[in-house]
């Protein structure tokens, strides 16, 4: 089966960027998307195809994916983004989550 | 409003069976792959089986393979999943969500989530 690698914790004080990192084999190869979500809420899709924004989305998230990690970066980080993160990629018919990075903005 | 809402979760002994639904509204279900997703407590997400849009292809992930199965009335706009010979490891909250595509592989995402609907699995 197919491994997606997340930290399990980011910390960013508010104002700066956070990145989150999700590593898997030749993970470049495959389109990756990302989640958001909050503590008793449903996940939120804030990245699809690697750098999509959903509509609705702020511009201050966006994503890359090369060789064998995508990263998630959310610029200008507010409190308001503190949550958990997963990545998503899909490998012989099914889909993968990585296992969540939760960020802290302090 | 585009809307998706689980029902059927509950306690079920060891072995037993659920059928969970999701009744979508909002969209014209039968055009897009839909999918479940699991979370156990304090746990992360963990994609379970999707139904592909139209000709309703069904895949799985190797942890329920051929104790759940996947289908849909699209008469009634709704996503089942039927569960059985359920065991603790079983135990999350199951979410319904909805593809931005038509096709599963089409790596757009889900965009619309339920949510979620409890299963406890225990005696």
């Amino acid at each position: 089966s197919y491994d997606l690698t997340q930290p399990p914790s980011v910390s960013v004080s508010p104002g700066q960027r956070a990145t989150i990192s999700c590593s898997g084999d030749k993970l470049g190869d495959k389109d990756v998307c990302w989640y958001q979500q909050k503590p008793g809420q449903s996940p939120i899709l804030v990245i699809y195809q690697d750098m999509k924004r959903p509509s609705g989305i702020t511009e201050r998230f966006s994503g890359s994916n090369s060789g064998n990690t995508a990263t998630l970066t959310i610029s200008g980080t507010q409190v308001v983004d503190e949550a958990d993160y997963y990545c998503q990629a899909w490998d012989s018919s099914t889909k993968v989550f990585g296992g969540g990075t939760r960020l802290t903005v302090l | 409003e585009v809307q998706l809402l689980e029902s059927g979760g509950g306690l079920v002994q060891p072995g037993g069976s659920l059928r969970l639904s999701c009744a979508a509204s909002g969209f014209t279900f039968s055009n897009y792959a839909m999918s479940w997703v699991r979370q156990a407590p304090g746990k992360g997400l963990e994609w379970v089986s999707a139904l592909s849009g139209r000709g309703g292809s069904t895949y799985y992930a190797d942890s329920v393979k051929g104790r759940f199965t996947i289908s849909r009335d699209i008469s009634k706009d709704t996503l089942y999943l039927q569960m059985k010979s359920l065991g603790a490891e079983d135990t999350a909250v199951y979410y319904c969500a909805k593809d931005q595509d038509m096709f599963f592989g089409s790596s757009s995402g889900e965009d619309i989530w339920g949510q979620g609907t409890m299963v406890t699995v225990s005696s």
